[in-house]
């Protein structure tokens, strides 16, 4: 069955230290997404893709980065963690077939803690 | 600017008891409404949508929602509450203008009592 993995699931790491976060999609959708999960804020949209080699941000890009250089992945990188992105992170896909049909599929979710 | 609220944060029922969850959204034009599901430790699984067309939507798990222009509102309704459906509802608000991509409300999350 297609499916949308995220790993790690679990991930402690220090301050300053550069954490990068996998996604992994076997839908073959052209869109991916990520969001940080923070209480009382819901999702909130960190950067997006619409396809290879395009990236945007959303609206809480600033210390994250994406790229896409093929249809399965979009890793998340966080240059340099800082204690702020403590946050459980989902990934998402959807399929791009140019309507507001679009439905996003989400991955089980990475828990980031900076110490 | 697409903006999405939820009222409520907490809500118990008891098991049985119908529920209401509020859903009210701004946005310019006609919006694609979502509610979306997630479970302790899990992702989130969409239960129902809303694009155009009957303002009811019907959804999976006995989950219903109506649209309500008038009121920018997407209430989601389930009449009879089993103890699984202890969670925390989003709801979401897309628009092709801005790329269909979701803007999600604060969640709300759902206690059953037994």
């Amino acid at each position: 069955d297609a499916e949308i993995t995220q790993s790690p699931r679990h991930k402690i790491t220090e301050t300053g230290r550069q954490v990068t976060l996998a996604c992994h999609q076997t839908w073959n959708h052209n869109n991916m997404f990520w969001y940080r999960q923070d209480l009382g804020h819901g999702l909130r949209l960190i950067h997006y893709s619409y396809g290879v080699q395009d990236t945007n941000k959303g609206e809480v890009s600033d210390g994250y980065s994406v790229s896409r250089s093929n249809t399965e992945d979009l890793p998340l990188t966080l240059e340099s963690a800082a204690s702020s992105q403590t946050s459980v992170y989902f990934c998402a896909s959807s399929d791009q077939k140019g309507g507001p049909t679009d439905t996003q599929y989400f991955g089980p979710g990475t828990r980031l803690t900076v110490l | 600017a697409q903006s999405v609220t939820q009222p409520d944060i907490h809500i118990t029922v008891s098991e049985g008891a119908s529920l209401e969850l509020r859903c009210n959204y701004s946005y310019g034009a006609t919006p694609y409404l979502f509610w979306y599901v997630q479970s302790p430790g899990q992702g989130l699984q969409l239960l129902l949508k809303y694009f155009s067309g009957d303002t009811l939507v019907q959804g999976i798990k006995g989950f219903e929602a109506e649209f309500k222009r008038s009121q920018s509102s997407f209430n989601l309704r389930k009449p009879s509450v089993h103890w699984s459906d202890a969670a925390e509802y989003f709801c979401a608000v897309g628009a092709r203008a801005a790329g269909n991509k979701l803007t999600f409300g604060g969640g709300t999350r759902v206690l059953v009592k037994p």
